[in-house]
């Protein structure tokens, strides 16, 4: 079945670094979304990457769709403590609504 | 802002009972979902649901488990004959186009322990 892979796992900086998580599908997707759940809580939307090679942004936050539409990648620029929380990436499972969630990156940022 | 509502926060039972969970979909919205998470790790699909039924379900949601749309507002996961290895955060959540097509907006969940 289909696999969706982040790296890294886990990820601890110091507040004003910078942050990259990489999403990783093992089929084609066509659309991408990502979360974020913060330590206790639920996943909440960040934002949905449709077309091959699109960037979007979010103040800080640049989110990436490739080209083969089979990765992606979160980056977090001068990170801040308010970033803590786990990022997922979450496509489309294969079935008509089923959405598969990636393994996650917790992210740490050290005052 | 409307949200997804899911009770109990906090479920504790006795293994081999049986737990229903409840969840209060956003009003307009039209598909259903149930997730779980054991403790620390990914968000693992178990069902959705549109018009009714099931679309799709995953190898996790076997006989033990069913869910139902019991008045136009509730949707509940009913999980019979519980084993310690159910115990995770269940979450539930909706989408207004199907989550193929936009977001989907998740409830707080429901933490189920069972003992």
């Amino acid at each position: 079945g289909q696999q969706v892979m982040q790296i890294p796992q886990y990820q601890h900086v110091q507040e004003g670094e910078d942050f990259t998580t990489y999403c990783n599908s093992s089929t084609t997707l066509s659309n991408i979304q990502w979360y974020k759940q913060r330590p206790g809580g639920h996943p909440v939307f960040l934002i949905q990457l449709v077309k091959s090679g699109e960037v979007k942004k979010q103040k800080r936050l640049t989110f990436q769709f490739g080209e083969a539409k089979k990765n992606s990648s979160l980056h977090i620029t001068a990170t801040q403590t308010t970033d803590v929380g786990t990022y997922f990436c979450a496509g489309p499972g294969g079935g008509y609504q089923k959405v598969t969630f990636g393994t996650g990156t917790k992210l740490q940022v050290i005052p | 802002e409307p949200e997804v509502t899911q009770t109990p926060s906090h479920q504790v039972t006795q293994m081999g009972q049986e737990v229903i969970l409840r969840c209060v979909p956003i009003s307009n919205h039209l598909y259903f979902y149930w997730y779980r998470q054991i403790l620390g790790q990914k968000v693992e699909f178990l069902v959705s649901f549109y018009n009714n039924e099931i679309s799709e379900k995953s190898e996790i949601f076997d006989d033990q488990f069913s869910v139902e749309r019991p008045d136009g507002s509730n949707f509940t996961l009913k999980i019979r004959s519980t084993k310690l290895e159910d115990s995770a955060m269940y979450f539930c959540a909706s989408s207004g186009r199907g989550w193929i097509n936009t977001e989907a907006f998740f409830g707080q969940g429901t933490r189920l322990t069972v003992v």
